[in-house]
C-alpha cells in the first residue's frame, strides 16, 4: 500500500510569506489522483487542489499545487491569518490514502 | 447549493453500535459516490469506505470489515454508516464526503458527527 509522508510537521511563518508544503509518496502515483485539503480548527476538511495542480471551485489563486511521480508540493503564497490550518494530501490507488498532515501556523 | 448534513453527536458504551446519517441536497443523489472518513481526536484523516447510492452497494476498508455497514436511501437522499462492537479507540469525528464518479477526490464534506465510546 502507498504511504504519503508530509513535511514539515509544523510550519510557522509570518503574514505575507510563502509556505511550501511537501507530500512524498512511497511509490510513484498518478498525479490525476492527487488532492490537497485544508482543515481549519473545528471544521471539516475543504478541497483545495485536485489533479495535483487544479484549484477547486472558489479557491484563491494564492494556493497552487505542483509535482509528479512521488513528490508533490502545495504552495501558499502571500500568507494570510485565515490560512491557519492543517493541510492534508490524499491520493487514490485502489484505496483512498491521506498523508498525516502539515500544521501551518502564522506568527 | 450542495449540502451534506449529518446527525448529531453520540455517546456509546463499548460493545454497542452507532448509526450516523448524512442527508444530501442540492444535487442528484444517485449521480455521486459517498464516502465515510473518520478523525480521532488530534489525529489525521482515515478513510473507512465508499457507498454507491445508484446501486446500493458499498466497499469497506479491510480494517472495518465485519463491523461497518454503509447504506443509502434514495427516497430521502440519505446515506448511513453503522459501526458495531464499538471500542474506545473508535472515538472520533465521522465525516461523510462526496465524490464525483472517477473523480478520486472529495469535493464536499458533511460537518462531522462526534462519536464518543466510553
Amino acid at each position: 500500500e502507498i504511504v504519503l509522508t508530509q513535511s514539515p510537521g509544523t510550519l510557522s511563518l509570518s503574514p505575507g510569506e510563502r509556505a511550501t508544503l511537501s507530500c512524498r509518496a512511497s511509490q510513484s502515483v498518478n498525479s490525476d489522483y492527487l488532492a490537497w485539503y485544508q482543515q481549519k480548527p473545528g471544521q471539516a476538511p475543504r478541497l483545495l487542489i485536485y489533479g495535483a495542480s487544479t484549484r477547486a471551485t472558489g479557491i484563491p489563486d494564492r494556493f497552487s499545487g505542483s509535482g509528479s511521480g512521488t513528490d508533490f508540493t502545495l504552495t501558499v503564497s502571500r500568507l494570510e491569518p485565515e490560512d491557519v490550518a492543517v493541510y492534508y494530501c490524499q491520493q487514490y490507488g485502489y484505496s483512498y490514502i491521506f498523508g498525516q498532515g502539515t500544521k501551518l501556523e502564522i506568527k | 447549493q450542495v449540502q451534506l448534513v449529518q446527525s448529531g453527536a453520540e455517546v456509546k458504551k463499548p460493545g454497542a453500535s452507532v448509526k450516523v446519517s448524512c442527508k444530501a441536497s442540492g444535487y442528484i443523489f444517485t449521480s455521486y459516490y459517498m464516502h465515510w472518513v473518520r478523525q480521532a481526536p488530534g489525529q489525521g484523516l482515515e478513510w473507512m469506505g465508499i457507498t454507491y447510492p445508484s446501486s446500493g452497494t458499498a466497499n469497506y476498508v479491510q480494517t472495518f470489515q465485519g463491523r461497518v455497514v454503509m447504506t443509502s436511501d434514495t427516497s430521502t437522499s440519505t446515506v448511513y454508516m453503522e459501526l458495531s462492537s464499538l471500542r474506545p479507540e473508535d472515538t472520533a469525528v465521522y465525516y461523510c464526503a462526496r465524490e464525483r464518479p472517477e473523480g478520486y477526490r472529495f469535493d464536499y464534506w458533511g460537518q462531522g458527527a462526534l462519536v464518543t465510546v466510553s
